[in-house]
């Protein structure tokens, strides 16, 4: 096991919600990376947060949204749900120090749209 | 990253054979790579990563070459077990410390 948790582990919503899935990283890092998982796909990137700050981000519309809080923590927020995104997401935690360096994936959250 | 396609690759090998996955990456710039294990409802796991300064790297029971004239990267599995049967991804590394995954190897071992 990695250390990074998620919650929850699955959740069911209509289109047009919103919805709010939580990571907690591994002890001792300070990045934390979203990622989508279709089906079938590769996970996607979606952003990065470094120091409580979006550090890049990936071809995901602007109702993709995060936090990061000052224990690394972080938060991943997305508006007026679509059916296209029922996916798996998924954290990914790392140390940022300088270079580029490994992340650790939690078990992700299964999201249905219906 | 690997290529993208309608449909996973699979790999069928037998218990104790040895299993080669490949990659192909786009980046020429990326400087490094990782491979992941993602089992059936679980995130991704990494197995071993390879930086661009070098051209193999070994674990427990796993190598990963790096070829970067061609942009290609591989990861051999010596021994497979059964245990090994999952969905193998190869993630490159980015501009900002952003990874791009491609879409996976499905890796069936038989006993």
């Amino acid at each position: 096991e990695t250390g990074v948790t998620q919650s929850p582990t699955h959740l069911i919503k209509t289109r047009g919600q919103q919805v709010t899935l939580r990571c907690s990283s591994q002890s001792g890092h300070n990045t934390v990376s979203w990622y989508q998982q279709a089906l079938g796909q590769g996970p996607q990137f979606i952003f990065q947060y470094y120091r409580e700050e979006e550090n890049g981000r990936g071809n995901f519309p602007p109702r993709f949204s995060g936090l990061q809080f000052p224990n690394y923590s972080s938060e991943l927020n997305v508006n007026a749900l679509e059916l296209d995104d029922s996916a798996l997401y998924l954290c990914a935690s790392s140390f940022s120090g300088g270079r580029i360096d490994t992340q650790y994936f939690g078990p992700g959250t299964r999201l249905t749209v219906l | 990253g690997e290529n993208v396609g309608l449909h996973l690759p699979t790999l069928s090998v037998q218990e104790g054979d040895n299993s080669i996955i490949n990659c192909a990456y786009s980046n020429s710039a990326s400087d490094y790579f990782i491979w992941y294990k993602q089992e059936s409802g679980k995130g991704p796991q990494f197995i071993i990563d390879i930086r661009s300064n070098m051209d193999k790297r070994q674990g427990q029971r796993v190598t990963v070459l790096l070829n970067k004239t061609v942009k290609h990267l591989s990861l051999q599995i010596a021994a497979t077990q059964p245990g090994d049967s999952a969905v193998y991804f190869c993630a490159e590394e980015n501009t900002g410390n952003q990874f791009y995954f491609g879409t996976g190897t499905s890796l069936t071992v038989i006993p």
